[in-house]
């Protein structure tokens, strides 16, 4: 059982425009979100991350979304720059529970 | 700082083989994990350790597997014996906070750069 869903394995995106990635859980009892960004032959990085009480995070390009009664994330970079072209993992987490729990990964590729 | 160390980065091995991997995590920090990804699960978490206990092993897919972590610098995941569904790319992450607890509230976990097994 899935519990955090990232269903579009890709998404290209024309350099300069906005990408936005796309995440969906089904667990309401997370409370914190994260997402991650990785590049080949590399380990997963941090990149920004969100708690259930807030809606809206921002840092520098990237602007993560919450909607708490859709049980949606979403990660907005703008604008896309072709560095970004990588695989976005989405995470979640409760706050009794040490476990991150992950989605499948999107993989960005930024089109010059 | 050297970030989370892990080797070896490629590793080629006849099923039946025993392998085993290494990680040095970051200096001061007390969460260990041992993560494994493939194209079919994406990235499972196997086990991981506080403080050199470990916590949550449910992970770990088979008696296969086991990991150790006798100091607070060094972690090793072992498979004997190997089999060709155990190839993949395994990562190791380590994270720390103030007050020994591990905050969800911030989440960040440190990656190598990950060691790729293939079990022919």
């Amino acid at each position: 059982d899935q519990q955090v869903k990232q269903n579009s394995p890709s998404l290209s995106v024309q350099e300069g425009r906005i990408s936005i990635l796309n995440c969906d859980y089904t667990n309401s009892m997370f409370d914190y979100f994260l997402w991650y960004k990785k590049y080949p032959a590399e380990g997963p990085t941090f990149l920004i991350s969100i708690s259930s009480i807030k809606d809206k995070n921002e840092d520098g390009r990237f602007t993560v979304f919450l909607n708490k009664s859709a049980k949606h994330l979403s990660l907005h970079i703008v604008p896309s720059q072709p560095g970004d072209s990588a695989v976005y993992f989405c995470a979640a987490s409760m706050d009794s529970n040490y476990q991150l729990i992950w989605g499948a990964g999107t993989k960005l590729i930024i089109k010059p | 700082d050297a970030g989370v160390i892990q080797s070896p980065r490629h590793e080629v091995t006849e099923m039946g083989q025993e392998v085993t991997l290494r990680c040095k995590p970051i200096s001061g920090h007390d969460y260990l994990f041992w993560y494994r990804q493939t194209m079919m699960r994406g990235l499972e978490l196997l086990i991981y350790f506080n403080n050199n206990v470990p916590i949550d092993d449910s992970g770990m897919p088979e008696d296969r597997f086991s990991a150790k972590m006798p100091n607070a610098s060094f972690s090793t995941l072992k498979i004997q014996p190997s089999e060709p569904r155990d190839s993949a790319v395994y990562f190791c992450a380590s994270s720390g906070l103030a007050g020994g607890g591990y905050n969800a509230n911030t989440g960040e976990l440190f990656f190598g750069e990950g060691s790729r097994l293939t079990v022919l």
